[in-house]
């Protein structure tokens, strides 16, 4: 079946350290891959997506590039900011399944 | 303005009871979802409907009975709720078409508490 791995957490930063979230993916076919990111008290956001290998997906900053050699989705970002505090969900959908698949989420933790 | 909505946005409730969690979406999208967001964090899929059709009905127990009316609502209702019921639910939706490549936009969630 399909399933996403993420890292656990909370991943712990100063402002302005370098950020990576491993994410990492079992599908069948080419799934699309995406990252949401839930703020304190609200829904899911979509932050940045990849539907095709080598395709990286951007957005505030942050940047994924689907790896299908490794089947990995990292998010990554150069300088995060207090306000980057957040839960951040890897995702996947297969084209046909509808449904969107999501890993168990990882929680960053800013700190001034 | 707001594309994915729900209501209510807090339910506390005893244990026994039925409540209902509506959603609306103004996105012209033809796919909402149901989802459900433990104590942890994690997000499982509930039920999925396409032009009021079900499609996905995932490992759920049948007091819970989704219900769309029309392409643009889709509503949850509860039977005997239980203590295990108490979590945030997600409405969402998708445009078919794109089979979800598109991604999903996501309400606000409601949190519904049993006591």
């Amino acid at each position: 079946g399909n399933s996403v791995t993420q890292m656990e957490g909370p991943v712990t930063l100063s402002e302005e350290a370098f950020l990576t979230i491993n994410c990492t993916y079992t599908a069948t076919g080419y799934p699309s891959l995406f990252w949401y990111v839930q703020y304190p008290g609200e829904g899911l956001q979509l932050l940045l997506k990849a539907t095709k290998a080598d395709d990286k997906g951007s957005n505030k900053g942050f940047e994924a590039t689907y790896r299908k050699e490794t089947t990995s989705f990292h998010l990554e970002k150069g300088s995060v900011q207090v306000s980057d505090s957040a839960v951040y969900f890897c995702a996947l959908v297969n084209t046909g399944f509808q449904k969107l698949v999501f890993g168990t989420g990882t929680r960053l933790l800013v700190s001034p | 303005d707001t594309a994915v909505s729900q209501t209510p946005k807090y339910l506390v409730t005893q244990m026994g009871n039925d409540k209902s969690i509506k959603c609306e979406q103004n996105l012209g999208h033809d796919t909402m979802y149901w989802y459900k967001q433990d104590s942890k964090k994690f997000l499982k899929i509930m039920f999925s409907y396409n032009n009021k059709e079900l499609i996905i009905n995932e490992t759920v127990p049948n007091r819970f009975s989704p219900k769309s009316p029309d392409k643009a609502h889709l509503n949850l209702h509860i039977n005997s709720l239980e203590l295990g019921d108490s979590a945030v639910y997600f409405c969402a939706s998708s445009q078919e078409a794109l089979g979800g490549i598109g991604g999903y936009t996501f309400g606000s969630g409601t949190r519904l508490t049993v006591v």
